[in-house]
């Protein structure tokens, strides 16, 4: 079965740049999430999907940052103008909802952004 | 904003010792995860622990959970270098939400 996939792995952008990611979650996980990892921290949700909805996204910073779950399954997180700031690591996860699942989160290898 | 806070930041031991790691947390939780980071890599779940229980074990890995003290232990037993990494507990709010929050980790490094 293949894993959560993510892409780009690597971008570098000049400040004020956008920049886009790409997240395919594990086939039939209905709950898809976007962390951001600075660099020696942990992971800090920026939004979470049930299905095609954005559920909780309170930490999603709104002026510069975007969100997509088209059809429930493939994700898209957008910035635009990407600030020095947003340099780090954006990760994807997806798990499975319900109490037939385990509950655990399925991560995929994240997209480093470096903003020059 | 971080739920869990994990202690000690840094830890470094030599091949074959064990590893203690703790997380502590502010609210109620559902259950408590842990989680591996390699390097450059994603996480990986390693337990996870439900908040009626008190103890569970998988492998190498003994996990406990302390709700009245809002703290959690993870043990690696006789470590070894590939253990090296980064560990992070995660945890879920009763409200049947699926919301997970991740602490700020423990960079584990093991000497061969």
């Amino acid at each position: 079965e293949a894993g959560v996939v993510q892409s780009p792995r690597y971008k570098i952008i000049e400040k004020k740049q956008p920049v886009a990611f790409w997240c395919n979650p594990i086939s039939g996980h209905n709950t898809l999430y976007w962390y951001r990892q600075n660099l020696g921290q942990g992971p800090e949700l920026l939004i979470r999907y049930e299905n095609e909805e954005a559920v909780d996204d309170s930490q999603l910073p709104k002026d510069r940052f975007s969100a997509e779950r088209l059809k429930g399954v493939d994700s898209t997180l957008k910035i635009q103008p990407a600030e020095l700031g947003d340099s780090a690591v954006y990760l994807c996860a997806s798990s499975g909802m319900g109490a037939a699942t385990t509950g655990e989160l399925f991560f995929g290898e994240g997209s480093r952004l470096t903003v020059l | 904003s971080q739920q869990g806070e994990e202690d000690p930041q840094a830890l470094s031991i030599q091949e074959g010792e064990n590893a203690t790691m703790n997380c502590s947390y502010k609210t109620s939780i559902n259950n408590l995860q842990w989680y591996r980071q390699n390097s450059g890599r994603g996480l990986v779940h390693l337990i996870l622990i439900r908040s009626n229980e008190r103890e569970k074990h998988s492998g190498r890995l003994r996990v406990t959970l302390d709700t009245s003290k809002k703290s959690s232990s993870l043990l690696i037993t006789a470590s070894r270098a590939a253990d090296t990494a980064s560990y992070f507990c995660a945890t879920r709010k009763p409200s049947g939400t699926y919301k997970y929050i991740f602490g700020t980790g423990t960079r584990l490094k093991v000497l061969a």
